[in-house]
């Protein structure tokens, strides 16, 4: 499958806390973009890494690229109730015609 | 404010009916997209359109899904007639070939057939 895989399936942590989502792949990839879903709402986009970067920063979103292991990983620094929803990483691979296949996710719940 | 929107926001229907999920993408975009999504498989791609033209339809069920773009800020996507396996909430999302292919996601319709 040429789906990005997120690990764990499942977070839970306290207000204030960092939490770490990761996501693996299978081949060369163009870019890789993480999405965020809240309950009964579309996808957004997150944050969009490209192949030849090996971290990016959005507020406090933090994302890194190893192209040697085909992972990704997304950071939440300082998590806040509002950050509960699933996340999700979709790689992008060379050659595709722009469509995106997204994995499962990863569902954090960020405890008040 | 440019969003991608999707009608109806909400549908039950009962089986063997037919229904049509209507999808604007933001005006400029030439790509478009139908996801399905159910608990148990995540998030499935069904179609894509570039242009209006259907690039990839193989995630669709073709004997009774049927996709179009009518025009260019019109996407439909219909199903006849409907099972209740069917039953999934349907999303729509729009994007530029050029711009890395970040897709922007409609609200999308939460279909029940039952």
């Amino acid at each position: 499958s040429q789906q990005g895989e997120e690990d764990p399936q499942a977070l839970s942590i306290q207000e204030g806390e960092n939490a770490t989502m990761n996501c693996s792949y299978k081949t060369s990839i163009n870019n890789l973009q993480w999405y965020r879903q809240n309950s009964g709402r579309g996808l957004v986009h997150l944050i969009l890494i490209r192949s030849n970067e090996r971290e990016k920063h959005s507020g406090r979103l933090r994302v890194t690229l190893d192209t040697s292991k085909k992972s990704s990983s997304l950071l939440i620094t300082a998590s806040r109730a509002a950050d509960t929803a699933s996340y999700f990483c979709a790689p992008r691979y060379g050659g595709s015609q722009g469509n995106l296949i997204f994995g499962k996710g990863t569902k954090l719940s960020v405890k008040p | 404010d440019a969003r991608v929107t999707q009608t109806p926001r909400h549908k039950v229907t009962e089986m063997g009916q037919e229904v049509t999920m209507r999808c604007q993408p933001i005006l400029g975009h030439n790509t478009v997209f139908w996801y399905r999504q159910t608990m148990m498989q995540g998030l499935e791609l069904l179609a894509y359109f570039r242009n209006r033209a259907p690039l990839d339809d193989s995630g669709m069920p073709k004997d009774r899904f049927s996709a179009e773009m009518p025009d260019a800020t019109l996407a439909t996507l219909k199903i006849q007639p409907s099972e209740p396996r069917d039953s999934a909430v349907y999303f729509c999302a729009s994007g530029l070939r050029d711009s890395y292919n970040e897709q922007f996601f409609g609200p999308g319709t939460r279909l029940t057939v039952l």
